[in-house]
């Protein structure tokens, strides 16, 4: 069936350096994409996201990244901080009236003082 | 300010029993969404509602029920609980468009 999924489960980077968290996705008809952090013990919030006709879109030290051609998805934050340790997910919306997303199954970034 | 709310925050029950979850939310969106986390599986679609009397079943809906009698609420039911529902359970709610999706603080469920 169609799914999203991460090519790393577990990212560790020194603080101050660039991380990157890559996500595959399967389903050819999705159109939307959101980035989630996830702290130890609470719900998910929204990071960033884009749309399929979008190739790039910033926002505060985050930018996510689409290739389409290879149904390839990152997530890059800039000059990563202890605070930005956390589990990250990607998800998926196959457009039109649905508003249901499909998550991958998340990476664990540490960041190292 | 609008808020989504779950409770309990942590819940243990025993096999066979049934259990309901609350979710309510204040920002008088349509759209709301039960997942279920659990290691190695990501979130998964439980059920979801996008209106008042309008439920669908998500992905692993088997065991679990929901009813939307107003806006504001979607309480999860576990019929009779099973040691595999044991998990952490999250509310998600919408407008009617994208980028808008807000999650509760969940709730850990242990069935014993």
């Amino acid at each position: 069936g169609e799914s999203v999924g991460l090519h790393l489960p577990t990212l560790s980077v020194q603080e101050g350096d660039n991380s990157i968290i890559n996500c595959a996705y399967s389903n050819s008809a999705s159109d939307y994409f959101i980035w989630y952090k996830q702290e130890s013990g609470k719900g998910p919030q929204f990071i960033i996201d884009i749309r399929s006709n979008m190739d790039k879109r910033q926002g505060q030290r985050v930018t996510v990244l689409l290739n389409k051609t290879v149904k390839h998805l990152s997530l890059q934050i800039a000059a990563t901080q202890p605070g930005d340790s956390a589990v990250y997910f990607c998800a998926e919306n196959s457009g039109g009236s649905n508003y249901k997303l499909t998550f991958g199954k998340g990476t664990l970034l540490t960041v190292n003082p | 300010d609008a808020e989504i709310t779950q409770s309990p925050r942590h819940k243990i029950t025993e096999t066979g029993r049934q259990v309901t979850l609350a979710c309510h939310q204040t920002w008088n969106h349509n759209n709301m969404f039960w997942y279920r986390q659990d290691l190695g599986h990501g979130l998964r679609l439980i059920h979801y509602s996008y209106g008042v009397h309008d439920t669908n079943k998500g992905e692993v809906s088997d065991g679990y029920s929901v009813s939307r009698s107003n806006t504001e609420d979607l309480p999860l039911t576990l019929e009779s609980a099973a040691s595999s529902q044991t998990s952490v359970y999250f509310c998600a709610s919408s407008p009617d468009f994208l980028g808008g999706y807000t999650f509760g603080s969940g709730t850990r469920l242990t069935v014993v």
